[in-house]
């Protein structure tokens, strides 16, 4: 299957900091990419939806300031949550697809994001 | 009501036994079916994508009933690797990439 990374896979920080989340398809040109989080326990939530070269759109109660989302190729996407609060401690993960006819989605491995 | 409802569970069964897990799902433009397998900390893949004709993968079959809005997954001489969370997914409706995700069924195979 396509292979999506995601870098980096775990990361700790004071609160206030930025910190960005990488997501690369490394065997496929990613039309559409998926950001999405997951709290203990729970299901994956959707975050945004990020097509190449033009603007995420984001989910309901998802705020976009807080979130930024750059897809400026067709195998990267970036995710940077910006003033990281205890609250956006989560794994994040992403996902692509190549779009047309195919619609799975390939997932990466996810990062763990810890902010004190 | 949600978009995706499953029995969160847990199911605990021992090695060998047959388990059936069930999703329902609210939007009737929905077009696309998966079952994904989650594990601990680990992100979800794709174990099967589901059709109307029912489809089998060794010890996997998945059903879709679309007029009930239904689906199932049948895992038949379970393992003890077969032990995770399993995520019913369907998509958005027509025109759309978007998953819906179920918040998944937590199985434990005992030996």
């Amino acid at each position: 299957g396509a292979v999506v990374s995601q870098h980096p896979s775990r990361v700790i920080c004071k609160s206030g900091t930025s910190v960005k989340i990488e997501c690369r398809s490394l065997d496929f040109q990613a039309t559409t990419m998926f950001w999405y989080r997951q709290f203990p326990k729970q299901s994956l939530m959707l975050m945004a939806t990020s097509n190449e070269g033009s603007k995420a759109t984001y989910e309901q109660g998802v705020e976009k300031d807080k979130f930024l989302i750059n897809h400026a190729s067709l195998t990267l996407s970036t995710l940077t949550v910006t003033s990281a609060h205890p609250e956006d401690s989560s794994f994040y993960i992403c996902s692509a697809t190549s779009g047309g006819a195919v619609e799975t989605q390939y997932f990466g491995p996810g990062t763990r994001l810890l902010v004190l | 009501r949600k978009e995706v409802e499953q029995d969160p569970g847990p199911f605990n069964v021992p090695e060998g036994a047959t388990v059936a897990f069930n999703c329902t799902y609210s939007n009737s433009a929905s077009q696309s079916f998966f079952w994904y397998r989650q594990d601990c900390r680990k992100e979800p893949k794709l174990l099967m994508s589901v059709y109307s004709s029912g489809n089998e993968d060794g010890r996997f079959t998945a059903q879709l009933n679309r007029a009930s809005q239904y689906i199932s997954l049948l895992i038949r001489d379970s393992k003890l690797s077969d032990s995770a969370t399993y995520l019913c997914v369907v998509n958005g409706g027509s025109g759309t990439y978007k998953y819906i995700f179920g918040t998944g069924t937590r199985l434990k195979v005992l030996a």
